[in-house]
């Protein structure tokens, strides 16, 4: 299937630090995204990044893709306590215009004042 | 910004009563979804719209589950005759606007907590 693993599964660091999680899936993909849940919340999209980009940035986020590896790796700079969230990975093999996101198992981080 | 929304925001029900999950996708998008999410487990995908039919749908999506837009504005999902195993977090999503929002990033609601007893 074209899961999404991410790792690590929880990640515990300070404010200020930055946080690094990665994500692999198995089979090609037209694009992949990045998502965010507080505690029994919804689901906050936080960067796309299509399969011929390499890396894209938005505010603190940055993230890379290596299609020859399957794998993404978000990089929060900075963190803040206001960070601390479960973090997913979504994959898209398709090139239309619907879309069936396959999620990842989510790295859930803490980040301590 | 304009958000998905869903109501209500927690349904709790009898096993097997009809359940009705409503959202409002962002007004100038396209594609429609429902997805669910069981207690510690992952997001999974249950059925994509568009054009006021299904485009795919996954083999959650059974016989007891059904989708509508039944106006300009409104998604629902119905389940018929809930079971015990339908209890998860039910999230509405959209994408496929234009403008601000790039064609293929999906944007979902707060989600329903779905409860069966």
């Amino acid at each position: 299937s074209q899961q999404g693993e991410e790792d690590p599964q929880a990640l515990s660091i300070q404010e200020g630090e930055n946080a690094t999680m990665n994500c692999s899936y198995k089979t090609s993909i037209n694009n992949l995204q990045w998502y965010r849940q507080n505690s029994g919340r919804g689901l906050v999209h936080l960067i796309l990044i299509r399969s011929n980009e390499r890396e894209k940035h938005s505010g603190r986020l940055r993230v890379t893709l290596d299609t020859s590896k399957k794998s993404s790796s978000l990089l929060i700079t900075a963190s803040r306590a206001a960070d601390t969230a479960s973090y997913f990975c979504a994959t898209d093999a398709r090139n239309t215009g619907f879309q069936k996101l396959v999620f990842g198992t989510g790295t859930r981080l803490l980040v301590s004042p | 910004e304009p958000e998905v929304t869903q109501t209500p925001s927690h349904q709790v029900t009898q096993m097997g009563q009809e359940v009705i999950l409503r959202c409002v996708p962002i007004s100038n998008h396209l594609y429609f979804y429902w997805y669910r999410q069981i207690l510690g487990q992952k997001v999974e995908f249950l059925v994509s719209f568009y054009n006021n039919e299904i485009s795919e749908k996954s083999e959650i999506f059974d016989d007891q589950f059904s989708v509508e837009r039944p106006d300009g504005s409104n998604f629902t999902l119905k389940i018929r005759s809930t079971k015990l195993e339908d209890s998860a977090m039910y999230f509405c999503a959209s994408s496929g606007g234009t403008g601000y929002t790039s064609y293929n990033e999906q944007f979902f609601g707060p989600g329903t907590r779905l409860t069966v007893l």
